[in-house]
């Protein structure tokens, strides 16, 4: 069966320090992947997707970037953090069939 | 009309009762809808899929209305366990395209 797994799971960090979150997915092959936050009192905004390697779709312009390195893996990335970036960060992958997004267990990220 | 707008609640109901929320989306092209439960911070899972002809499961039923542009979602004979935050979800870019924009949920408190 498919699983996601995303890390770290908190994190503390302070403005204008880089960021690295880390996802990979088990068990699928050429996934669609996809990059969420969360911000406090907001919805689910997109941030990126991916259809394969090194193929990356920004849907919102901001100092975040992203990239998928391998079949199974897509990183977020920032080299200086803003207050703003602060949220719930969460990837996600597609199940083309029936349209379901499983997601990883998110990234708390804190920008001090 | 916001791409993706629900019932902003939040709702406070008593067990046993019924509830109902109400989502609209903007594109009339879309063609895939869903229901997604998040937990206190937690990552949001599927509760269930919307179809043409509205479909139920167990306590929970959701029906679409194209040309109203709307989803609804109807929990009867409400749990404890069914407090949680409930978002709509709308692939708005249609077809296999897959890029689902969400609501910014509605939360449900069920009390003794």
């Amino acid at each position: 069966s498919q699983t996601i797994h995303q890390w770290p799971a908190t994190l503390v960090q302070p403005v204008g320090s880089p960021l690295s979150l880390e996802c990979t997915v088990e068990g699928t092959s050429n996934p669609n992947l996809y990059w969420y936050r969360q911000a406090a009192g907001r919805g689910l905004q997109l941030l990126f997707y991916s259809v394969g390697i090194g193929q990356i779709s920004s849907e919102v312009p901001q100092n975040l970037s992203a990239s998928r390195p391998q079949d199974r893996q897509f990183i977020l990335s920032s080299k200086k953090l803003l207050l703003s970036d602060s949220g719930f960060y969460l990837c996600a992958w597609i199940d083309q069939n029936t349209g379901e997004l499983f997601f990883g267990e998110g990234s708390r990220l804190t920008v001090l | 009309r916001k791409e993706v707008e629900q019932d902003p609640g939040p709702f406070n109901v008593p067990e046993g009762a019924t509830v109902a929320f109400n989502c609209t989306y903007s594109n009339s092209a879309s063609q895939s809808f869903f229901w997604y439960r998040q937990d206190c911070r937690k990552e949001p899972k599927l509760l269930m899929s919307v179809y043409s002809s509205g479909n139920e499961d167990g306590r929970f039923t959701a029906q679409l209305n194209r040309a109203s542009q709307y989803i609804s979602l109807l929990i009867r004979d409400s749990k404890l366990s069914d407090s949680a935050t409930y978002l709509c979800v709308v692939n708005l870019s249609g077809g296999s395209n897959y890029k689902l924009t969400f609501g910014k949920g509605t939360l449900l408190t069920v009390n003794p």
